[in-house]
C-alpha cells in the first residue's frame, strides 16, 4: 500500500548504458516529480508533470527523458550514463492546488561505474 | 537564482532537550514553506508546513516559526528523541509547482 513507489531501489551500471527508473503513485495526485539528491544531500528538482503534461523541465541533460503514460506513473529514462549521474533519484507527487505538500518515494540509488 | 539555505549544517542535542533548526530563504515571493525529515536510506517525509499569512504553526512536538521580515524559518522539536535523528530540510514555494529545497541540517540526538 506504498503511496509513492519507485523501482529499482538500487541500480549499479556501467558508463554508457541506458537505464530506466519507474515510479507509480496510488494517491490520486495530478502532479508528479523527479528530484535528484547528490552526495551532499542537496535535493534539486529535475522534472514535473501535471496530468501527463510536462510543466517543469530544469536544466537537465537531454540524456534524461521523463515519460508519463498516465497521471499515476512517471518514469525516468537515462541514456548514455555518466559517472556524474550517480545519485539518489526521488519520485514524488502532490495533490492540487499545484505544488503544495509533496510526497516522496523511498528513492532509487544509482551508481555508475 | 533564488535559494534556501540553512545556518547550521549539523546539530547535536541530548535526548529530552529541545532542538531548533534554522533556515534562511531569499525569495520574498515565497508563500508556502515545508519542513521535511529524511532518515538514512529513506525519502524525505513531510513534518509540518506553514503559509506566508501565518507566523507560527504547531504540530505534535514540532513548531514552525516564520519571520517574513528577515526571511527566516525555524523548526522547533520539543523533547527530542533518538528517533528524531535525521537530516531536516526546509523548502519554499513561490506560487508555481516547484518546491526549492535548502541544504539540510543533520540532527543527532545523543542518549
Amino acid at each position: 500500500d506504498t503511496a509513492v513507489s519507485q523501482t529499482p531501489k538500487y541500480l549499479v551500471t556501467q558508463m554508457g548504458n541506458d537505464k530506466s527508473i519507474k515510479c507509480e503513485q496510488n494517491l490520486g495526485h495530478d502532479t508528479m516529480y523527479w528530484y535528484k539528491q547528490d552526495s551532499k544531500k542537496f535535493l534539486k528538482i529535475m522534472f514535473s508533470y501535471n496530468n501527463k503534461e510536462l510543466i517543469i523541465n530544469e536544466t537537465v541533460p537531454n540524456r534524461f527523458s521523463p515519460k508519463s503514460p498516465d497521471k499515476a506513473h512517471l518514469n525516468l529514462h537515462i541514456n548514455s550514463l555518466e559517472l556524474g549521474d550517480s545519485a539518489v533519484y526521488f519520485c514524488a507527487s502532490s495533490p492540487p492546488p499545484s505544488g503544495n505538500t509533496i510526497y516522496f518515494g523511498e528513492g532509487s540509488w544509482l551508481t555508475v561505474v | 537564482g533564488e535559494s534556501v539555505g540553512l545556518h547550521l549544517p549539523t546539530l547535536s542535542v541530548q535526548e529530552g532537550d529541545n532542538s531548533i533548526i534554522n533556515c534562511a530563504y531569499s525569495n520574498s515571493a515565497s508563500d508556502y514553506f515545508i519542513w521535511y525529515k529524511q532518515e538514512s536510506g529513506k525519502g524525505p517525509q513531510f513534518i509540518i508546513d506553514i503559509r506566508s499569512n501565518m507566523d507560527k504553526r504547531q504540530g505534535q512536538r514540532v513548531t514552525v516559526l516564520l519571520n517574513k521580515t528577515v526571511k527566516h524559518l525555524s523548526l522547533q522539536i520539543a523533547a527530542t528523541q533518538p528517533g528524531d535523528s535525521a537530516v531536516y530540510f526546509c523548502a519554499e514555494k513561490d506560487g508555481n509547482y516547484k518546491l526549492t529545497f535548502g541544504k539540510g541540517t543533520l540532527l543527532t540526538v545523543n542518549p
